[in-house]
């Protein structure tokens, strides 16, 4: 079975610049959650959609933006990139909406902002 | 404020030695918790979680977690180590009202030696 499929794996962009990324959830796996990892640190919550509806948001500004399709899987808009945007960003999917039994991750992709 | 702390941002240890990762958690409300391991260039993969129950969880990869609620913690073990389980390993809490936001600590390496 395919996990958590991630595209781009790898993305270079200038300051100012849009980007999206995509993520396709484990078939069946209706939840789809976006995490920012900084290198060095952990991840940081950015967005969870369940049933393409937005069910939480971190604290992240508005230049960040996402959505999920009807086939559940998800886009991540990233709009005026700035040099601290540069990470690596990972996507999750779980079955239900809560991650009570854990996510299961994507390889991510890594953004690189110039 | 919730946070996760993860005190040891490396840990050197010689193969088939025993490891204690240590996480400290702090919320005012029940959490889950749960184990994250991220090799290289790859995306979390969950080690094991605490949801309730007993306070002895045993996870994939022959290891093991203690939840301790006196004293907020939920330290990572393994009685013998592999040079394989090198990696970095995540703390994760989920507030039991909004299980879809994971707070991630800081991760730690660990490093096994030969």
């Amino acid at each position: 079975d395919a996990g958590v499929t991630q595209s781009p794996t790898h993305l270079i962009k200038t300051r100012g610049q849009q980007v999206t990324l995509r993520c396709s959830p484990i078939s069946g796996h209706k939840s789809v959650s976006w995490y920012q990892q900084v290198l060095g640190q952990g991840p940081q919550f950015i967005f969870q959609y369940y049933e393409k509806e937005e069910r939480g948001r971190g604290n992240f500004p508005d230049r960040f933006s996402a959505r999920q399709f009807p086939n559940y899987s998800s886009e991540l808009n990233v709009n005026a990139l700035l040099l601290g945007d540069s990470a690596l960003y990972l996507c999750a999917s779980s079955l239900q909406h809560g991650g009570l039994y854990g996510y299961t991750f994507g390889s991510g992709t890594r953004l690189t902002v110039v | 404020a919730q946070s996760v702390t993860q005190l040891d941002s490396q840990v050197p240890v010689f193969e088939e030695a025993p490891v204690k990762l240590r996480c400290n958690y702090s919320s005012s409300v029940s959490v889950y918790l749960f184990w994250y391991v991220q090799y290289p260039n790859q995306g979390l993969q969950l080690l094991l979680k605490y949801l309730s129950g007993s306070t002895l969880v045993k996870g994939i990869n022959g290891f093991e977690a203690e939840f301790n609620k006196s004293q907020t913690s939920f330290h990572l073990r393994k009685p013998s180590v592999h040079i394989s389980d090198t990696a970095e390993y995540f703390c994760a809490a989920a507030p039991d009202s909004g299980t879809y936001k994971y707070i991630f600590g800081t991760g730690t390496r660990l490093k096994v030696l030969a």
